[in-house]
């Protein structure tokens, strides 16, 4: 079966510092790949998502960007985080179409 | 516009109590629908995939059902380790864009 894994955990950046998260995911080969967004009382945000390496899409325009350097590694980046970019950041992987998506255990970012 | 609306947005339940989490949504071109379960702190769990009006899936105390504008998830005598945020998504396919929408979740709580 799939694992996704996700690090760090928990993390606390000040304003205008970079951002890293990385995702890795094992068990499958060639998954499509997402970065959502939780925040308190709202449903999950799709940020980015990836069918493939190099290939990324973006749903909302943000201060974030996302690469996928290897068919199973996708990283979330920022040059300059912003106090909105607090939040509850999950990594999920699946086969496409209506199939299920399987998530991480996500990080929490907290910006001071 | 798309929309998916879970109720209630809380629910205390006493052990041995059952009830529904009821999944409303507004979409056209429903391809699928998907139950998660997510603990504090973690990523949602998938538990179920429903296709069509009609069909029911089950695990252990949870039962999930779809008709043409809602789906429920019944949860029959449930115990505390039952607790958790209960997610409903949607997928959604009109010609070529597909989207997948999460509703804001259900908070169950079993009490001893």
């Amino acid at each position: 079966s799939q694992t996704i894994h996700q690090w760090p955990a928990t993390l606390v950046q000040p304003v205008g510092s970079p951002l890293s998260l990385e995702c890795t995911v094992e068990g499958t080969s060639n998954p499509n790949l997402y970065w959502y967004r939780q925040a308190a009382g709202r449903g999950l945000q799709l940020l980015f998502y990836s069918v493939g390496i190099g290939q990324i899409s973006s749903e909302v325009p943000q201060n974030l960007s996302a690469s996928r350097p290897q068919d199973r590694q996708f990283i979330l980046s920022s040059k300059k985080l912003l106090l909105s970019d607090s939040g509850f950041y999950l990594c999920a992987q699946g086969q496409g179409g209506n199939q299920p998506q399987h998530f991480g255990d996500g990080t929490r970012l907290s910006i001071l | 516009e798309d929309q998916v609306t879970q109720s209630p947005e809380a629910l205390r339940l006493q052990e041995g109590e059952s009830s529904s989490l009821n999944c409303s949504y507004t979409v056209s071109g429903l391809r699928g629908l998907f139950w998660y379960r997510q603990d504090p702190g973690k990523g949602p769990e998938f538990l179920f995939t429903l296709y069509s009006a009609g069909e029911e899936k089950e695990k252990e105390r949870l039962k999930a059902t779809l008709t043409k504008k809602e789906s429920f998830l019944h949860i029959t005598a449930p115990k505390p380790e039952d607790s958790a945020t209960y997610l409903c998504a949607v997928f959604i396919s009109n010609f070529g864009n597909e989207k997948l929408t999460f509703g804001t979740g259900t908070r169950l709580t079993i009490i001893p």
